[in-house]
């Protein structure tokens, strides 16, 4: 079992709708949970950094971590086509390297 | 504040041959992690350097090599290329910790 799963994709959802993105993980020391959006030949950028469970909101985003289930979600509401873009989650242990997942391709129709 | 500047932007190298990788980090940042990412997978730690020493290194065969310079800039050496290390070369910054990365926009590399 990989440390980190996470659906490559595609998802193609139309513009206007809510996006739900999510990863599971196996390492229960993951303490660090984040969200990085990266277009293509480019780096990525990360868009939500979570210290341990719980919501984070930023704008049209929102990440939840749910360590019990060891389950990571991101929501994108009123996804736009510039939302259009590889998502990866990523998430370290204290002190450790992080962990990425494969990514997931997102395409938002217009 | 600058961002993080990799160069070139992109490298054809042959079988065998060696190349070095260059990065800039953000202003401020004193850490610098190297990754590889191949076509249609998830970055891989490859190492860091914090202060001008290793901090950590991931699986990768010692023919991979790096330096952190005073300024915080970095290099990245491959020996002896396979033509597996073909893949995006991201390099991120950080300040004192691991969790909040900054990359380049990387550098492509492509062995024949």
């Amino acid at each position: 079992q990989k440390e980190v799963e996470q659906d490559p994709g595609p998802l193609s959802v139309p513009e206007g709708a809510i996006v739900s993105l999510n990863c599971t993980y196996s390492n229960s020391a993951f303490q660090y949970f984040m969200w990085y959006r990266q277009y293509s030949r480019k780096g990525p950028e990360l868009l939500m950094y979570t210290y341990s469970s719980g919501n984070k909101e930023d704008g049209r985003f929102t990440a939840q971590v749910d360590k019990s289930s060891k389950y990571i979600s991101l929501f994108i509401r009123d996804s736009q086509p510039s939302d259009s873009a590889t998502y990866l989650c990523a998430m370290s242990a204290i002190d450790d390297k992080i962990i990425f997942g494969k990514g997931t391709r997102l395409h938002i129709l217009p | 504040e600058t961002g993080v500047t990799q160069s070139p932007t992109h490298l054809i190298k042959t079988r065998g041959q060696q190349v070095t990788l260059r990065c800039s980090s953000q202003s401020g940042h004193n850490t610098v992690s190297w990754y590889q990412q191949a076509l249609g997978q998830g970055p891989q730690f490859i190492f860091q350097y914090y202060r001008e020493e290793e901090n950590g290194r991931g699986n990768f065969p010692p023919r991979f090599s790096g330096l952190q310079f005073p300024n915080y800039s970095s290099e990245l050496n491959v020996n002896a290329l396979e033509l597996d290390d073909s893949a995006l070369y991201l390099c991120a910054s950080s300040l004192e910790g691991r969790e909040k990365l900054f990359f380049g926009s990387g550098t492509q590399l492509s062995v024949l």
